[in-house]
């Protein structure tokens, strides 16, 4: 496609469930990020692809979040027993390399744990 | 943790009027790059500076670094009120040769009133 598309655009979720969002990064593109904007805040880096290679998973809050880009293109962010901190947007970004380059980014997926 | 501190928070300017924002930041950098997200939307790159550069200029936005001073600013120029956004600095920082982590600053809220 044209750019980053992530889906569901908007998610609610029962404090407990398990939930899953979708990156569809920019054809091509071999470096793929998923970011946290919680309201008013900047994006915090969660997790980092080098086409299926995770090479970076620093960022994610805890072993309740999992990601994964098995074929090095799409990729899920998964989200185990959802607590109402995890309510926040899900930013996915991608672009070419790693070298100086500006990143792509989706419309993102809000999340909201009730 | 953000590696960018934006400055103001929050700015609100007449149309035509210039728009000025600050960013500091903490460690070395191979370039810091300034995205713009509308509200409810995901970022869009507007500008990248590497290190080595001290100002870039692309259409009305005028980007300074001072890399002495772990410094950087934005100047719009003539604001219209569809610059209305919030306005973020990014860092991206080498790490053990790969400079892949891009880290946001906590933004500022620019209003364009017409």
């Amino acid at each position: 496609g044209a750019g980053v598309s992530q889906s569901p655009r908007y998610k609610v979720a029962k404090r407990g469930q398990d939930v899953a969002l979708r990156c569809d990064p920019i054809s091509g593109h071999v470096s793929l990020f998923w970011y946290q904007q919680a309201l008013g805040q900047g994006p915090e880096f969660l997790t980092y692809f080098q086409n299926e290679a995770q090479l970076d998973k620093s960022g994610l809050p805890s072993d309740r979040f999992f990601a994964e880009r098995p074929e090095g293109s799409v990729s899920t962010l998964k989200i185990q027993r959802t607590q109402q901190e995890d309510s926040a947007v899900y930013l996915c970004a991608s672009r070419w390399t790693d070298s100086n380059e500006k990143l792509f980014f989706g419309s993102g997926t809000q999340l909201s744990v009730l | 943790s953000q590696q960018g501190e934006e400055d103001p928070q929050a700015l609100s300017i007449q149309e035509g009027e210039n728009a000025t924002m600050n960013c500091s930041y903490k460690t070395s950098i191979n370039n810091l790059q300034w995205y713009r997200q509308n509200s409810g939307r995901g970022l869009v790159h507007l500008i990248l500076i590497r290190s080595n550069e001290r100002e870039k200029h692309s259409g009305r936005l005028r980007v300074t670094l001072d890399t002495s001073k772990k410094s950087s600013s934005l100047l719009i120029t003539a604001s219209r009120a569809a610059d209305t956004a919030s306005y973020f600095c990014a860092t991206d920082v080498g790490l053990a040769g790969s400079n892949y982590k891009l880290t946001f600053g906590k933004g500022t809220l620019l209003t364009v009133n017409p």
